[in-house]
């Protein structure tokens, strides 16, 4: 079972518009949240990140969201480069003693100029 | 500063063969991950090292796969034998200590991409 969802696997935004990728997960435990960008033949880079205490993260042109009622996270890109274009993947951790990540299967943004 | 290095980057072998995949950790960090991609099921964790330890083993497929951790430079995910069902992209990943205790960034190598004939 995907108890880190991602169900949009792509994105097709304009030079300069907003990009907005969302994440809904199942488990109520995760309490750390984060988003990796993956361009081709590289691996997965750390992008930004946001603790459950919070409900926004910002840095730069990226911002993360996070509803925990409704178990979803969105990631906002503002303005959009076609350098953004990508795969993104939202993870969760459970924190504590439990250090490993759970992906999703990534969303492709291809932004365009 | 040197990444996390893996090597081969690309591996293509035939159904039934062994194959090994190297990870060479960043150097102070102390947590080490194996995880493997494939469009089906995007990024899978694989197993963990905590301090050379293997912490959680429970996401390796079967018995076909193995992972060990001799010291903290050096790790290796072994298959054997291959099926052509394991072709994906391997990605190893270290983390910090306690800096980075509950954050859960990880640091990923460019990841071997293995082709099983």
């Amino acid at each position: 079972d995907q108890q880190v969802k991602q169900n949009s696997p792509s994105l097709s935004v304009q030079e300069g518009r907003i990009s907005i990728l969302n994440c809904d997960y199942t488990n109520s435990m995760f309490d750390y949240f984060l988003w990796y960008k993956k361009y081709p033949a590289e691996g997965p880079t750390f992008l930004i990140s946001i603790s459950s205490i919070k409900d926004k993260n910002e840095d730069g042109r990226f911002t993360v969201f996070l509803n925990k009622s409704a178990k979803h996270l969105s990631l906002h890109i503002v303005p959009s480069q076609p350098g953004d274009s990508a795969v993104y993947f939202c993870a969760a951790s459970l924190g504590g003693s439990n250090y490993k990540l759970t992906f999703g299967k990534g969303t492709l943004l291809t932004v365009n100029p | 500063d040197a990444g996390v290095i893996q090597s081969p980057r690309h591996e293509v072998t035939e159904m039934g063969q062994e194959v090994t995949l190297r990870c060479k950790p960043i150097s102070g960090h102390n947590s080490l991950f194996w995880y493997r991609q494939t469009m089906m099921r995007g990024l899978e964790l694989l197993i963990y090292f905590n301090n050379n330890v293997p912490i959680d083993d429970s996401g390796m497929p079967e018995d076909r796969f193995s992972a060990k951790m001799p010291n903290a430079s050096f790790s290796t995910l072994k298959i054997q034998p291959s099926e052509p069902r394991d072709s994906a992209v391997y990605f190893c990943a270290s983390r910090p200590g306690t800096a980075y205790l509950n954050t859960g960034e990880l640091f990923f190598g460019e990841g071997s991409r293995l082709t099983v004939l």
